[in-house]
């Protein structure tokens, strides 16, 4: 079992670029959340997608959007990118009435 | 709304020894439940304990036990006979119970403690 599978990496973006960001869930799971974490900090809640819908949503703009698809991958996008969006962006997998969410090891997105 | 507050930004102990982190958190809610997360330096969230708040006797996994204190709103997290491998981020982090049918509750997080295990 792969677990949870985020990419790339590392990314670096200059200011007002966009961003496309992937999730793979661990097998056997639906549901997909992405996290932000600032240097320093906690994970902050952006969204979360269950069966290709947008489920529920963190204190976040509209310029993070996302889209899950039918094998359950997720992927999050960032547009007009601020030097503020530099963070961990982390991807979490869970299913349905499950509380253990498993955790991919992140994408770090570095704007400029 | 959840807030989760870890007033110990770092600690340190001696490899071998029990340390004892703590947590509160403040909600309205009455069925919940809480979870310590360890992150180490490779970023990937790791759960280490989960606590159902309907459930007075304190979660234990291991070496790691919790001291869940609902009226206080306390969550602390004891690790005894510490290790190396321990050295990581540690963040208490809050879910309310989920009712809807579909997808699950959003986890709420802390800023986390540095935990750094000293050989």
């Amino acid at each position: 079992d792969a677990g949870v599978t985020q990419s790339p990496t590392h990314l670096i973006k200059t200011r007002g670029q966009q961003v496309t960001l992937r999730c793979s869930p661990k097998s056997g799971h639906d549901t997909v959340s992405w996290y932000q974490q600032a240097l320093g900090q906690g994970p902050q809640f952006i969204f979360q997608y269950y069966e290709e819908e947008e489920r529920q949503r963190g204190n976040f703009p509209d310029r993070f959007s996302g889209h899950q698809f039918p094998n359950y991958s997720s992927e999050l996008n960032v547009n007009a990118l601020l030097l503020g969006d530099s963070a961990l962006y982390l991807c979490a997998s869970s299913s349905v009435r499950n509380t253990e969410a498993f955790f991919g090891q992140g994408t770090r997105l570095t704007v400029v | 709304a959840q807030t989760v507050t870890q007033s110990q930004p770092e600690m340190s102990v001696q490899e071998a020894e029990t340390v004892t982190l703590s947590c509160t958190y403040d909600t309205s809610e009455n069925n919940y439940y809480l979870f310590w997360y360890k992150q180490p330096p490779s970023r990937q969230m790791i759960l280490v304990i989960r606590q159902e708040a309907y459930k007075q006797q304190n979660a234990t996994e291991n070496r790691f036990s919790v001291n869940f204190q609902k009226a206080a709103k306390s969550f602390s997290l004891k690790i005894s006979d510490s290790q190396l491998g321990d050295t990581a981020m540690y963040f208490c982090a809050f879910m309310k119970h989920f009712y809807k049918d579909f997808g699950n509750e959003k986890l709420t997080f802390g800023t986390g403690t540095r935990l750094t295990i000293i050989p």
